[in-house]
């Protein structure tokens, strides 16, 4: 699987976009980008994912770049409770294994 | 609708003790996947399950561990004998794989286990 490379930490504002920058140079074209979040003292949650469009949902966006070696996870409208550590995981192809492997994540801090 | 249900939430027993693990995973999931939590190591993947067949287990740090699933509805993490640096978060997580595209795996809230 290809690795990924995050901050390891980041401050924004509350109400205002988080955008969380994600680097992986080496992802392959069957590989698509996850991402996690884990709130302190609970399980990873699924947030969103993609291949080479951009995709949204009720959480977030995700802005994958032309070259895919790069993407952005954008939280909108950021709350006290998006304070958490957010991964960014680059996953093999389904009909291959259905692992995934943790990095070390970005520490995101909502600031009231 | 219910999430990965894992029992107990916390356990605080004395090394040497035989420690279990449990996990129910959502009903009509097929993966099922066993992760550690630690401080030093971040969140590392233990041992998965598809269609309650252990897949790789590649993950598991010795002898002292072993993973079972029974049935598609029941999983267990068991330690014997425990040791001190056995404490951590164990999370187990689920999800349906191969039914089609790429599918996020759901994690249960946990087991926080000290060895004292």
């Amino acid at each position: 699987d290809a690795k990924t490379t995050q901050p390891p930490s980041m401050d924004c504002a509350e109400g205002r976009a988080a955008n969380l920058p994600c680097n992986h140079s080496t992802i392959s074209g069957n590989e698509y980008v996850y991402w996690y979040r884990q709130i302190h003292s609970q399980g990873p949650q699924y947030i969103i994912h993609g291949l080479k469009n951009n995709e949204t949902n009720e959480m977030a966006s995700l802005i994958i770049t032309e070259d895919r070696k790069s993407s952005t996870l954008i939280l909108p409208h950021a709350t006290l409770r998006d304070t958490a550590v957010y991964y960014c995981i680059v996953r093999s192809s389904w009909n291959r294994d259905d692992k995934i492997i943790f990095g070390k994540g970005t520490r995101l801090h909502i600031l009231p | 609708d219910a999430g990965v249900i894992q029992s107990p939430r916390h356990e605080v027993t004395e090394m040497g003790q035989e420690v279990t693990l449990r996990c129910k995973p959502i009903s009509g999931h097929n993966s099922l996947f066993w992760y550690r939590q630690t401080m030093m190591r971040g969140l590392e993947l233990l041992i998965y399950f598809n269609n309650n067949v252990p897949i790789d287990d590649s993950g598991m740090p010795e002898d002292r561990f072993s993973a079972k699933m029974p049935n598609a509805s029941f999983s267990t993490l068991k330690i014997q004998p425990s040791e001190p640096r056995d404490s951590a978060v164990y999370f187990c997580a689920s999800s349906s794989f191969g039914t089609g595209g790429h599918q996020p795996q759901h994690f249960g809230d946990g087991t926080r286990l000290s060895i004292l």
